[in-house]
C-alpha cells in the first residue's frame, strides 16, 4: 500500500522563478492538504483540495496556487518566488474532506531553497 | 489569534534520562491535541487527545490534556538516541486545519 508521495525531494530555484510541487495521496484518501516548513518552524497550512476543487486556505498570498486531479494527486505552484519561500513543503493525505484529526497522513516532503 | 506555544525550544540529555514537552495553547473551537514525531522529513503521528486528565499511552511515550488550564505535556521515560528529533504539537480546531506550535528540538546524548 503505498503511501503520500511527493516529488521533487529537492531543488534550488532563483527568485522570481515559478515552481511546481507534486503529491499523489495515499491509496484510499481522496483530500489533499499542502503545509509549509520553514527551518526551525512548525508547519503551516496553505490550502486543502477536495473533489477538485480548493476547499480551505491559509494565510497565503495568491502566489501560492494549486489544482487537484481526477486521481486525487495535486500540485501546488509558487510564482514569483522569494528567498523566504525556502521551506519544506509537505503534502498531507486524507479522506472525505477532512484535514486535520489522527486520520492525516504526512508525505515526506519537498525542500525548496530559493537562492 | 490561536496560536499553540511549545517549550522548552530545545533540550539535550543523556540516555536514560526522563524528558517532558511542554505545549500550551489558545484556540477557538478547540476539537482535539495531537503529538507529532518529526525525523528530518515527514512528521508521524503519536497521540490525539480530546478528553482532559487521561493519559495515552505507547511504550515508553505518554501524554495527557487539561482543558481547563489548556496545555498538555508529553512524557518520554528511558530516552534512547532513536528519541531523537522534533516534537511537534497541534491543535485541531473544528473543520479547520491543524495549528502547529514551533516544535521542540530533543537530543539524547549517548
Amino acid at each position: 500500500d503505498a503511501g503520500v508521495t511527493q516529488s521533487p525531494t529537492h531543488l534550488i530555484k532563483t527568485r522570481g522563478q515559478q515552481v511546481t510541487l507534486r503529491c499523489s495521496p495515499k491509496s484510499g484518501h481522496d483530500t489533499v492538504s499542502w503545509y509549509q516548513q520553514a527551518l526551525g518552524q512548525g508547519p503551516q497550512f496553505i490550502f486543502q483540495y477536495y473533489e477538485e476543487e480548493e476547499r480551505q486556505r491559509g494565510n497565503f498570498p495568491d502566489r501560492f496556487s494549486g489544482h487537484q486531479f481526477p486521481n486525487y494527486s495535486s500540485e501546488l505552484n509558487v510564482n514569483a518566488l522569494l528567498l523566504g519561500d525556502s521551506a519544506l513543503y509537505l503534502c498531507a493525505s486524507s479522506s472525505r474532506g477532512t484535514v486535520s484529526g489522527n486520520t492525516i497522513y504526512f508525505g515526506e516532503g519537498s525542500w525548496l531553497t530559493v537562492v | 489569534e490561536d496560536k499553540v506555544v511549545q517549550s522548552p525550544l530545545s533540550l539535550v540529555v543523556h540516555e536514560g534520562d526522563t524528558v517532558t514537552l511542554n505545549c500550551s495553547y489558545e484556540v477557538t473551537n478547540f476539537r482535539s491535541l495531537l503529538w507529532y514525531k518529526q525525523e528530518k522529513k515527514a512528521p508521524t503521528f503519536l497521540f490525539m487527545l480530546t478528553s482532559s486528565g487521561i493519559e495515552k499511552k505507547s511504550g515508553r511515550l505518554s501524554s495527557i490534556l487539561d482543558k481547563k488550564e489548556l496545555f498538555s505535556i508529553l512524557n518520554i521515560t528511558a530516552t534512547q538516541t532513536g528519541d531523537s528529533a522534533v516534537y511537534l504539537c497541534a491543535v485541531e480546531r473544528a473543520g479547520t486545519a491543524l495549528i502547529f506550535g514551533k516544535g521542540t528540538t530533543l537530543s539524547v546524548s549517548s
